[in-house]
C-alpha cells in the first residue's frame, strides 16, 4: 500500500521553462512534506519543505504547493536549467521527521532538455 | 567529518553469506536513520536511532537484520544469511535531532546478492 504516489516515473522539460512534478498521498495524518533531489550515486539531498498549515512554500526558482483537500502537492521549478535532471522524490511524515521516518515516493527523473 | 560516511560503497557479496555496512554521521547529530533502496523503489525507511537508542525495530524486514550504534556515533547494519531480494541500495542519514528536513544522506552501499 503506497501512502506517498509519484505518478510520473519521468519527465522531459525544455531548458528555460517550468518544470512541474507532482505527488499525492493517502495518509491524513501526514503533516509535514518535504522534497529531496538526488544524482546518480549520491545520496538525496533535501530542497524544500512544507508544513501542513501553510499551502505555498518558495525558496529561489522552487516552489511547492499543497493541496491538503486533494491530498496533493507538487513543485515548480523555474527556469528550468541543466543542473536541474535528477532523481526528485517526494516524503511525507506524521511527525517533523521523528521515530517513524520519512515516507518516499518512487521518484521521478526529471530531464531537461537544452 | 564534513559529510555521512558510508562503506563500502560496494559490495557484492554470495547468497547466504552475512554482510556488514558501516555508516559513520555527521559528528554531533545525534539522530541516525538507515533507508534502503531497491531497484524502481522509493526509500523504504529501516531503523532510526537517537543516541544509541532505537526505539523501534519494526521497519527491519526481517529478522535477519539488525542494527546497533556505539557511541552515540558510528552505526553498522548487518544482514544475515542473505538473500537476492536483500540487494539494493543501503541509505543512511543523520540530523542534530529527529527534525525532518535535517536530514543528511550518506551516498549509500550498494549491495548485490548473487
Amino acid at each position: 500500500d503506497q501512502q506517498v504516489k509519484q505518478n510520473s516515473p519521468s519527465l522531459s522539460v525544455q531548458e528555460g521553462r517550468i518544470s512541474i512534478l507532482n505527488c499525492d498521498y493517502t495518509n491524513s495524518m501526514f503533516d509535514y512534506f518535504l522534497w529531496y533531489k538526488k544524482y546518480p550515486a549520491e545520496g538525496p539531498t533535501f530542497l524544500i519543505s512544507i508544513s501542513s498549515i501553510k499551502d505555498k512554500n518558495e525558496d529561489g526558482r522552487f516552489t511547492v504547493f499543497l493541496n491538503k483537500s486533494a491530498k496533493h502537492l507538487s513543485l515548480h521549478i523555474v527556469p528550468s536549467q541543466p543542473g536541474d535532471s535528477a532523481v526528485y522524490f517526494c516524503a511525507a511524515s506524521a511527525i517533523r521527521g521523528g521515530a517513524d521516518g520519512l515516507t518516499f515516493g518512487k521518484g521521478t527523473h526529471l530531464i531537461i532538455q537544452p | 567529518g564534513a559529510g555521512v560516511s558510508q562503506s563500502p560503497s560496494n559490495k557484492v557479496t554470495e547468497k547466504g553469506k552475512d554482510v556488514e555496512l558501516r555508516c559513520d554521521p555527521i559528528s554531533g547529530h545525534t539522530a541516525l536513520y538507515w533507508y534502503r533502496q531497491s531497484l524502481g523503489q522509493g526509500l523504504e525507511f529501516l531503523i532510526y536511532f537517537q543516541g544509541n537508542s532505537a526505539p523501534d525495530k519494526s521497519g527491519l524486514p526481517s529478522d535477519r537484520f539488525s542494527a546497533e550504534r556505539t557511541g552515540g556515533s558510528v552505526s553498522t547494519l548487518t544482514i544475515q544469511r542473505t538473500q537476492q531480494e536483500d540487494s539494493a541500495v543501503y541509505l543512511c542519514a543523520s540530523s542534530l535531532d529527529q527534525g525532518g528536513y535535517g536530514y543528511t544522506f550518506g551516498s549509500g552501499t550498494r549491495l548485490t546478492v548473487v
